[in-house]
Order: C-alpha cells, then structure tokens, then sequence
C-alpha cells in the first residue's frame, strides 16, 4: 500500500502524559500536513510542512503541541500534558506540486486519541 | 461566524433522487475549491474540485460563485453508497502555503 499512514491507528492516555503521533506521506509527496477532527465537526488545520520546512501553524496548535518533519520525509506530532479536550482523531495529509493552494490532499486513515 | 460553513443535514434521500449540497465561504481570497468525500469513521478522499466554470463527474456536478462566495455540489440518481459525509473545502494561498479550511460537512442517507 503506497498511501499516506499513520501510526498508532489508536491511543489511549491518562491526562497529563505525553504522546506522539507518526505519519508517512505519499513517498514522492514534498508537502505534509496535520489535521485535528472532532465528531460532528469537520478537519481543523493545524500545521504544514513543505519538505523540512514547517511553514504555517494554527493558533489552535498551542504551546503543548509540536510537530517535526526533520529529513523532509515522515513528520511526528507530540502532545505533551495531555488534556481531555486533546480527544480527537488527529489526520495527516500529503501532496506534491508547485502550488499548494490547488494541490489533492491524500489523507492516512488517522490517529484517534482519547485522553481519560 | 465560520469560515466555511454548511447545511449539516442530514439530507435522507430515496434512491435515484437528485440532491443538491450549498456551501459558502467568507474569504474573497480564496483560491481553490474541492468537494470531498468522508465516511463514517474513515479517513477524507477528493470527490472533485471545483472550478468558475463548473465542472461534472459523472452523477457528480460542482460550480462555484465567486461573486456570492458559494459552492454547490449536485448529486443525480442517488445511490445507496453515495450515503457519507461531504465536505466542503476551500484553500486560500498564504505567504508560504496553502491553507485549507474544511467545513463541518453535510451528511447524506440514501435509502432504498
């Protein structure tokens, strides 16, 4: 399978832990992105990658998350103190081109988080 | 106000009806539009992308108004696999990026 994956497909934590996420994109894909998603709601941007280079972040992407994309390859998400508010299914996106704004974003099946 | 905003349904259809999805969007900077596709509990897949022009896929037609900041997505002679979720996305091109803002998504039931 040469589509976007994720890893772990679950995770459950106690508040106050820290966890991290890892997505691989499409191989030949030079730009990666990361989403958050609640029920009933639809993706929430968080930030993006264009190869290593981590080029926008939300403001919902607060001090406890970060994210790295180190050898422009596979990117990780941490979460650090995790909250019950940080239940979420976390999705990764990939695509390629020269233009970001009219790129197809291919997304991995996410990572459902849920903090007790 | 939301950025990307849409009627959440749910829209319950029988098959072979034609349903029509609206979505409108409060950027005039926007650059790109795209309809995807999300069912329950799975991950989101490009149905289309939409164009000033509009554009058709089969049972599947977009359009887009740029003048009224609206997008539509008309789906003819349901079936039962097109029940999912269809969100509406628009991308607006930033400094470095392009950012897209998904909408909270429409859902459709298509019965038989």
């Amino acid at each position: 399978d040469t589509g976007v994956s994720q890893d772990p497909r679950h995770k459950i934590t106690k508040r106050g832990q820290n966890v991290t996420f890892r997505c691989d994109p499409i191989s030949e894909h030079n730009r990666l992105y990361w989403y958050r998603q609640t029920l009933g709601q639809g993706p929430e941007f968080l930030t993006y990658f264009q190869n290593e280079a981590q080029l926008e972040k939300s403001r919902l992407l607060s001090d406890r998350f970060s994210a790295e994309r180190p050898k422009g390859s596979f990117s990780t998400l941490e979460i650090q103190r995790t909250e019950q508010g940080d239940s979420a299914m976390y999705l990764c996106a990939s695509s390629v081109g020269r233009d970001s704004s009219s790129e197809t974003q291919y997304f991995g099946p996410g990572t459902r988080l849920l903090v007790l | 106000r939301k950025e990307v905003e849409q009627d959440p349904g749910p829209f319950n259809v029988p098959e072979g009806a034609t349903v029509a999805f609206n979505c409108t969007y409060s950027n005039s900077a926007s650059q790109s539009f795209f309809w995807y596709r999300q069912d329950c509990r799975k991950e989101p897949k490009l149905l289309m992308s939409v164009y000033s022009s509009g554009n058709e896929d089969g049972r599947f037609t977009a359009q887009l108004n740029r003048a009224s900041q609206y997008i539509s997505l008309l789906i003819r002679d349901s079936k039962l696999s097109d029940s999912a979720t269809y969100l509406c996305v628009v991308t607006t091109k930033g400094t470095n990026a392009g950012k897209s803002t998904f909408g909270d998504g429409t859902t459709l039931t298509v019965k038989p």
